[in-house]
């Protein structure tokens, strides 16, 4: 199947700085890439859609100021957490749908675990 | 809003014993059901899929069946093995729109 590579897979920052986040997709075109969160022992949920060309949307309760995403090619999307604090500590995850094929499959990136201290 | 509820984990289990991993949904229509599986320091991959009623799932040995009556999506297995532990995630969508996830489910499997 296609292949979503997310780097990196690791990070911890001190708090206030920013963090950049990039979800490429390997080997097909992506104008769609989806950022989820996933808190300790609960659901992935989704934080917005990046769409290639134009603004993002972000789901309620997502600051679109502090999660910023840029989705300038159809082969990459970046989010960066601005100003993180501690309760950004999260593990971050991004999903890329292959619409030559359907698009009815979702392939996900391996995941950040960011920290924040 | 839609969801997906999972059982909750951790889930241990001996080789060769039989997994079930039970995953209702509430949502108004009729979505398509996943199994997604997350290995360590991997990301989701799809583990099998369902998109109409009474579909049946299957993929390395695991089944789930769509079940619309119970509005479930159980995961199972009749023999695991120590290479299935692992993170399950069910979850759903409608068209090709965002996945809704349920909690996750921590298999572990011990020789």
């Amino acid at each position: 199947g296609a292949v979503v590579s997310q780097h990196p897979s690791r990070v911890i920052c001190k708090s206030g700085t920013s963090v950049k986040i990039e979800c490429r997709s390997l080997d097909f075109q992506a104008t769609t890439m989806f950022w989820y969160r996933q808190f300790p022992k609960q659901s992935l949920m989704l934080m917005a859609t990046s769409n290639e060309g134009s603004k993002a949307t972000y789901e309620q309760g997502v600051e679109k100021d502090k999660f910023l995403i840029n989705h300038a090619s159809l082969t990459l999307s970046t989010l960066t957490v601005t100003s993180a604090h501690p309760e950004d500590s999260s593990f971050y995850i991004c999903s890329a749908r292959d619409w030559a094929t359907g698009g009815t499959e979702a392939f996900f990136g391996q995941g950040t675990r960011l920290t924040v201290v | 809003g839609d969801s997906v509820t999972q059982m909750e984990g951790p889930v241990t289990l001996s080789e060769e014993a039989f997994l079930t991993i039970n995953c209702t949904y509430t949502a108004t229509g009729y979505p398509s059901l996943f199994w997604y599986v997350q290995y360590p320091g991997e990301g989701l991959q799809l583990l099998l899929k369902a998109t109409k009623a009474d579909d049946k799932g299957s993929n390395k040995g695991f089944e789930a069946t769509y079940r619309k009556e119970t509005t479930s999506f159980h995961l199972e297995k009749g023999s695991v093995q120590v290479s299935d532990s692992a993170v399950y995630f069910c979850a759903l969508t409608f068209g090709n729109e965002k996945l809704t996830f349920g909690t996750g489910t921590r298999l572990t499997i011990i020789p």
